[in-house]
């Protein structure tokens, strides 16, 4: 059974850092490709970062320089490393394995999620 | 960016109704979209990939259609665990993929 479940959110305050994880089990956090995606209180979702089977990154502007994604094989977890975070960047952060589907293009999608896992940025 | 506009923002339906929810795209996608829906205080959960391809597990009363800019989610006949907010997402752009903002289904 596929699972993922996220950990490390909680209360920092503006300018600070915190690290998330998400463990992976029933499948191969380095054979697919892995996401974040935040979603602010009331508010909808906003992709943030993805990182490729091959170790490439992506972010949203809205984190880049900033935030860092990253994992390790050998403990199958995903990692956000997030740093100068600021009070906007209070959300819910989810992982979530990004799927390809190969039909008559290359479809990708998020089939799995984690439960995730809340930061507040609050002084 | 591509942007992602659903509408309408809210809707209230009952029991049995035939609902749909449209996503237009702020310029052609292709097939390159996404269903979600999300429940207070859960993760969103995959309905329709492609456009119009069922997710497996999701019950047949969802289906997608469209291409290019305009897409639709409709569920046939609802249900009371239907109740929720469905999100369309573009993957044309990977990997900066965007999300609608997202439709609210309440109980009439």
């Amino acid at each position: 059974e596929v699972q993922l479940v996220e950990s490390g959110g909680g209360l920092v305050q503006p300018g600070g850092s915190l690290r998330l994880s998400c463990a992976a089990s029933g499948f191969t956090v380095s054979s697919n490709y892995m996401s974040w995606v935040r979603q602010a209180p009331g508010k909808g979702l906003e992709w943030v970062s993805v990182i490729y089977s091959g170790g490439s990154t992506y972010y949203a502007d809205s984190v880049k320089g900033r935030f860092t994604i990253s994992r390790d094989n050998s403990k199958n977890t995903l990692y956000l490393q997030m740093n100068s975070l600021r009070a906007e960047d209070t959300a819910v952060y989810y992982c979530a394995r990004d799927w390809y589907y190969y039909g008559s293009g290359s479809y990708d999608y998020f089939d799995y999620w984690g439960q995730g896992t809340l930061v507040t940025v609050s002084s | 960016d591509i942007q992602m506009t659903q509408s309408p923002s809210s809707l209230s339906a009952s029991v049995g109704d035939r609902v749909t929810i449209t996503c237009r795209a702020s310029q052609s996608i292709s097939s390159y979209l996404n269903w979600y829906q999300q429940k207070p205080g859960k993760a969103p959960k995959l309905l329709i990939y492609a456009a119009s391809s069922l997710q497996s597990g999701v019950p047949s009363r969802f289906s997608g259609s469209g291409s290019g800019t305009d897409f639709t989610l409709t569920i046939s006949s609802l249900q009371p665990e239907d109740f929720a907010t469905y999100y369309c997402q573009q993957s044309y752009s990977t990997p900066t993929i965007t999300f609608g903002q997202g439709t609210r289904l309440e109980i009439k």
